[in-house]
């Protein structure tokens, strides 16, 4: 069953503390990204990696950092300089080239207490 | 740089009404247009692009550069089309920026 998987669906942590939310996919996708989806904000992009090891900041990168070393896993840390942690993060990936669109993961909802 | 607009954050209709769902765009390119559905506790997904030109579920939407619109459009509203809309812009190898998003809310 092809998709994309991210874990865990809900996740709690102490302010202070780094957490890793994990994404993979098995859609064979170069294209991997990550979203943060607020009220009233819509989704804004965190990191995206086109390609395995490359990465790239989008609009909203302090206080996160990610990684790609595998095709098919892009985790994304949440470090304790994130000054507003607590969110809904969503994974994505597309294929490469013209006409592609985004899969989306079912998301992790993070709360920082 | 690139942006997207969505002026309605909620919109109501009655069942059998007509919906439009606006979208506005800034892209000095030629880029790539989407609207995706998020149905309550149901992932993000994909609605429609247009550059397939199909009706999914009844919706429609036009690619209009003049204006730069790509309005979500369908004649006659069902319950089941509640959701949260988000239109998305892409070009050529880049990312994907959406909107803030419109709630519709189809009442009985």
């Amino acid at each position: 069953d092809g998709g994309i998987t991210q874990s865990p669906k809900y996740l709690f942590r102490k302010e202070g503390q780094n957490v890793t939310l994990s994404c993979e996919q098995n859609l064979n996708h170069d294209a991997m990204y990550w979203y943060r989806q607020d009220p009233g904000q819509g989704l804004r992009l965190i990191y995206y990696s086109q390609i395995v090891n490359d990465f790239q900041k989008g609009d909203i990168a302090e206080g996160y950092s990610v990684s790609r070393e595998k095709k098919e896993s892009f985790p994304l840390t949440v470090t304790s300089a994130q000054k507003n942690p607590t969110a809904f993060y969503l994974c994505a990936s597309s294929p490469s080239g013209a006409g592609r669109w985004a899969f989306f993961g079912q998301g992790t909802r993070l709360t920082v207490v | 740089a690139q942006r997207v607009t969505q002026p309605e954050k909620l919109l109501s209709v009655f069942k059998g009404a007509p919906v439009e769902l606006k979208c506005n765009y800034s892209y000095s390119g030629s880029p790539e247009l989407f609207w995706y559905v998020q149905y309550s506790r149901q992932r993000l997904q994909l609605l429609l692009r247009h550059i397939s030109r199909e009706s999914i579920k009844g919706f429609t939407a036009d690619l209009n550069k003049g204006e730069t619109s790509f309005h979500l459009k369908k004649p006659f509203a069902q319950e089941e089309d509640s959701a949260m809309y988000y239109c998305a812009l892409s070009s050529y190898g880049q990312n994907f920026v959406f909107g803030p998003g419109t709630r519709l809310s189809v009442l009985p």
